[in-house]
């Protein structure tokens, strides 16, 4: 069956630094790729999105990148912030299947 | 806009009991999806409904079901609990014509005892 997963499931940085999560995925089917944002006591927050048909997409401090090749999708947060620490979920999804496929999350923290 | 807003936030059960679940999907969106979050680890996906009926569904059994109704709110019913069924269950909306990611609810914790 297909499956997402994270490479760290940990990752601390220094406030200002870039991060770099990073996941891997293995159905080749899926056609959108999501990173979700989860704090605790609150359900997954979008952060951004790309379609298959794409290799980057960049957002407000946030660039996504994929890899069909190696099936592989990354979120670079630049200048990251306290505010940024939570735990990083990458999905994708299978619009012909109806469904979406979450990794296990990497918890970011932020060190001021 | 209003968000996705679940209910209750919180719940306790015996096990072999029957729970529902609710949700109120974000304005202008015609699909829910529904998720468990087990402690630590990723969402795993339940089950879609559009348009009142199920799209798609995830490796769960049977005694999970749900409903979609006219206004776009959803339930997702429980039959005979297991201590396993104790997690967190998120509902989320989205537009199906639009490939955007989904809007979570902040789940509603179930506990099975």
């Amino acid at each position: 069956g297909e499956s997402v997963g994270l490479h760290l499931p940990t990752l601390s940085v220094q406030e200002g630094d870039n991060s770099i999560i990073n996941c891997a995925y293995s159905n080749s089917a899926s056609d959108y790729f999501i990173w979700y944002k989860q704090e605790s006591g609150k359900g997954p927050q979008f952060i951004i999105d790309i379609r298959s048909n794409m290799d980057k997409r960049q957002g407000q401090r946030v660039t996504v990148l994929l890899n069909k090749t190696v099936k592989h999708l990354s979120l670079q947060i630049a200048a990251t912030q306290p505010g940024d620490s939570a735990v990083y979920f990458c999905a994708e999804r299978d619009t012909n299947a109806g469904k979406s496929t979450f990794g296990d999350g990497t918890t970011l923290t932020v060190k001021p | 806009e209003t968000g996705v807003t679940q209910s209750p936030t919180h719940l306790i059960k015996t096990r072999g009991q029957q729970v529902t679940l609710r949700c109120s999907s974000q304005s202008g969106h015609n699909t829910v999806s529904w998720y468990q979050q087990a402690l630590g680890q990723g969402p795993q996906f339940i089950f879609q409904y559009y348009r009142e009926e199920e799209n798609g569904r995830g490796n769960f059994p049977p005694r999970f079901s749900g409903l979609q109704f006219p206004n776009y709110s959803s339930e997702l019913n429980v039959n005979a609990l297991e201590l396993d069924d104790s997690a967190l269950y998120l509902c989320a909306s989205s537009r199906m014509t639009e490939n955007y990611g989904y809007t979570f609810g902040s789940g509603t914790r179930l506990t099975v005892v």
